[in-house]
């Protein structure tokens, strides 16, 4: 079955500290491959996706993920965070080429001190 | 993007009694999903609800107990029936928009 692992359960970091979250998952075909953000109190929002072409994909408030096949990853990246990143992270994955269900890792929940 | 509304946000109910959660999204969409999200976990997909059948649900979820109704393309309900502190959780609507799954606000549901 497939299986989305995302590393970290709750990072901590200071402002304008870099961010790396982590996300591996396990099925070997296309895949479709998201970040979702939720707010506190807010609903969830997709932060980017990735579906083909370079795996290099910004998506918004300076975000951007790193679609590796070899490793099966799509780590989430930040260069500089801020307190209004604090939040919770959802990696996704769906079978590419099909109507197939969104898979959810765990989340991780990010705390930016001010 | 599609724009999602779900009601209620919340409520608190008794054990027993059932609850009809109620979707609307501000476009026409083929796929809709109803999520659960338990406290300190992640999304876990109860059924994929399309216009014109039945729902399809995933393992560990039953119509009877998660009744789905999908009358047109705009509108959905969840129902959560014969409900036990168990059941307390979030319930996400979601639907597919062009290759993109949108989420709703969510209704927090508490079961005494």
């Amino acid at each position: 079955a497939q299986s989305v692992s995302q590393h970290n359960h709750h990072v901590i970091l200071s402002e304008a500290a870099s961010l790396e979250l982590g996300c591996n998952y396990s099925y070997g075909g296309t895949v479709n491959l998201f970040w979702y953000v939720q707010y506190p109190g807010q609903h969830l929002q997709l932060l980017l996706k990735y579906f083909s072409g370079d795996p290099l994909v910004k998506g918004i408030k300076g975000f951007e993920a790193e679609f590796i096949k070899s490793k099966f990853s799509f780590n989430l990246r930040k260069p500089s965070v801020q307190w209004s990143d604090t939040a919770e992270y959802f990696c996704a994955v769906k079978r590419g080429g099909s109507q197939g269900n969104l898979i959810f890792g765990k989340g991780t929940k990010l705390s930016v001190k001010p | 993007s599609a724009v999602i509304s779900q009601k209620p946000s919340r409520d608190i109910c008794q054990r027993g009694t059932s609850l009809t959660i109620q979707c609307q999204v501000d476009s026409q969409v083929t796929m809709m999903f109803w999520y659960r999200q338990q406290p300190g976990q992640s999304l876990t997909l109860i059924a994929t609800a399309n216009q014109g059948s039945e729902a399809t649900y995933e393992s560990g979820f039953v119509i009877d107990k998660f009744p789905i109704s999908r009358p047109n393309l705009t509108f959905s309900t969840l129902t959560v029936s014969n409900m036990s502190p168990e059941d307390s959780s979030i319930y996400l609507c979601s639907v597919q928009f062009k290759d993109t799954q949108y989420f709703g606000p969510g209704t927090r549901l508490t079961v005494l």
